[in-house]
């Protein structure tokens, strides 16, 4: 069974902090897919990015970042300089062959970045 | 705008009646999933067609009948539902249905009396 993990259900910061949006996952797959997605108040869900689980180089994109450990199955998010407009619930996600490669989501984080 | 229209955003009904839910992708995918978001629960996934064929049913109760006409709509029809079952119904898409990024509409928000 796969299994992914974010611990933090909610995170406060003030405008212009940095924050990292934690997650683990669990699977026996030697090939799997991480993703992050990210939902706003309007509810629709956004994706954010995708790794394949042979590519741990570290992602940036902008004011998003990305690192990728598998010796820890974590695929952390890390938002620099963080704006009002990140407020959201971000959701991290794992498929692989080991589950019919369906997506299985994590809880999600409810990110509140205050002005 | 990503693409995925659902139809209605909000739906209030009584545990007796009939509704449909619908939702309609104009990107060119193969692949549509009906997810149910409740308040306690992480996102679950309920259905999969891939080119109009039902792939998956994660144990879904048969009060819930999906139908997918062709590959652009995608439909959730409810019939004697719970109060349990009021959610955030999100429907997605995909160009398949194995590891690709998903699309999702903004979802309809039901509330079951």
């Amino acid at each position: 069974a796969q299994k992914v993990t974010q611990a933090q259900t909610e995170i406060s910061v003030v405008e212009k902090e940095d924050v990292t949006l934690d997650c683990v996952y669990e699977t026996r797959d030697t090939t799997y897919y991480l993703f992050w997605y990210k939902q706003p108040p309007s509810g629709e869900l956004v994706f954010l990015i995708r790794r394949n689980s042979f590519d741990e180089q570290n992602e940036i994109s902008g004011r998003y970042s990305w690192n990728f450990q598998k010796s820890t199955s974590s695929f952390n998010f890390t938002i620099t300089a963080s704006q009002v407009v990140d407020s959201a619930v971000y959701f991290c996600a794992l498929s692989g062959n080991n589950a019919g490669n369906m997506l299985t989501f994590g809880g999600g984080t409810r990110l509140m970045v205050k002005p | 705008e990503t693409g995925v229209t659902q139809t209605p955003r909000h739906l209030v009904m009584g545990m007796t009646n009939k509704k449909s839910l619908k939702c309609e992708q104009h990107l060119g995918h193969n692949a549509m999933y009906w997810y149910k978001q409740s308040a306690k629960k992480p996102l679950e996934l309920m259905f999969v067609y891939n080119f109009k064929e039902q792939t998956e049913n994660n144990s879904v109760p048969s009060r819930f009948s999906p139908e997918c006409p062709n590959s652009s709509h995608l439909f959730l029809h409810l019939h004697t539902l719970q109060p349990e079952d009021s959610a955030l119904y999100l429907c997605a898409s995909s160009h398949r249905d194995t590891n690709e990024k998903l699309f999702f509409g903004s979802g309809t928000q039901l509330s079951v009396l």
